[in-house]
């Protein structure tokens, strides 16, 4: 079946460096993407999305990359803060024949922990 | 202002007993989704309704139910409780993606009830 999955399950990285966060998909049809952020005890947040018509879109301090040539998309946080602290999922959205059926599937999940 | 609200926060049955997580959503989004997430995991999609039509995940055991008596409530009940159950339970909330056009019906998740199963 598709899926969904990330290289590394948990990132440490300095207060104020950059970090990168990495998800491959396998399937090659998939053409929306999502990021989200899921902080202890909460659920998950929506953070940046993108298209497969785009490589790149940018938010407040976060910027995600899409290739498509390699089925893999990342997440760039720029000048991080304590409180970026938390549990980042790619997931790909897909709908059915209706536009009703939505679906989200979901990557395993990287933790990133942020070093005072 | 809470848009999207699970209770209880924590839920503790016994095995085998009968359980129903609440959902509630002050956002007036048509469709409502449920999903179990276990320790460490990515969530994952047990069904949803699209308005008042239910859409199981195939892969759900019938152990797992849903209940949509209006657009602003939907309970998760589960019928016999087993020690695999245990998750945080994660209601979320979209609006209907034709109005918008997709990409639209980004989901809007509330904090999760957390199962513990005795």
């Amino acid at each position: 079946g598709e899926s969904v999955g990330l290289h590394l399950p948990t990132l440490s990285v300095q207060e104020g460096d950059n970090s990168i966060i990495n998800c491959a998909y396998s399937n090659s049809a998939s053409d929306y993407f999502i990021w989200y952020k899921q902080e202890s005890g909460k659920g998950p947040q929506f953070i940046i999305d993108i298209r497969s018509n785009m490589d790149k879109r940018q938010g407040q301090r976060v910027t995600v990359l899409l290739n498509k040539t390699v089925k893999h998309l990342s997440l760039q946080i720029a000048a991080t803060q304590p409180g970026d602290s938390a549990v980042y999922f790619c997931a790909e959205k897909t709908w059915g024949s209706n536009f009703g059926n939505e679906k989200l599937t979901f990557g395993t999940g990287t933790r990133l922990t942020i070093i005072p | 202002d809470a848009m999207v609200i699970q209770n209880p926060r924590y839920q503790v049955t016994q095995f085998g007993k009968p359980v129903t997580l609440s959902c509630s959503q002050t956002l007036n989004h048509n469709v409502m989704y449920w999903y179990q997430q276990k320790s460490s995991q990515a969530p994952k999609l047990l069904f949803h309704y699209y308005d008042k039509d239910f859409n199981n995940e195939a892969d759900t055991p019938d152990n797992f139910q849903s209940r949509r008596p209006n657009t602003s409530f939907c309970f998760l009940d589960i019928r016999s409780p087993g020690l695999g159950d245990a998750a945080m339970y994660l209601c979320a909330t979209s609006r209907d993606v034709r109005l918008a056009g997709p990409p639209a019906g980004e989901q809007y998740f509330g904090p999760g009830t957390r199962l513990t199963v005795t």
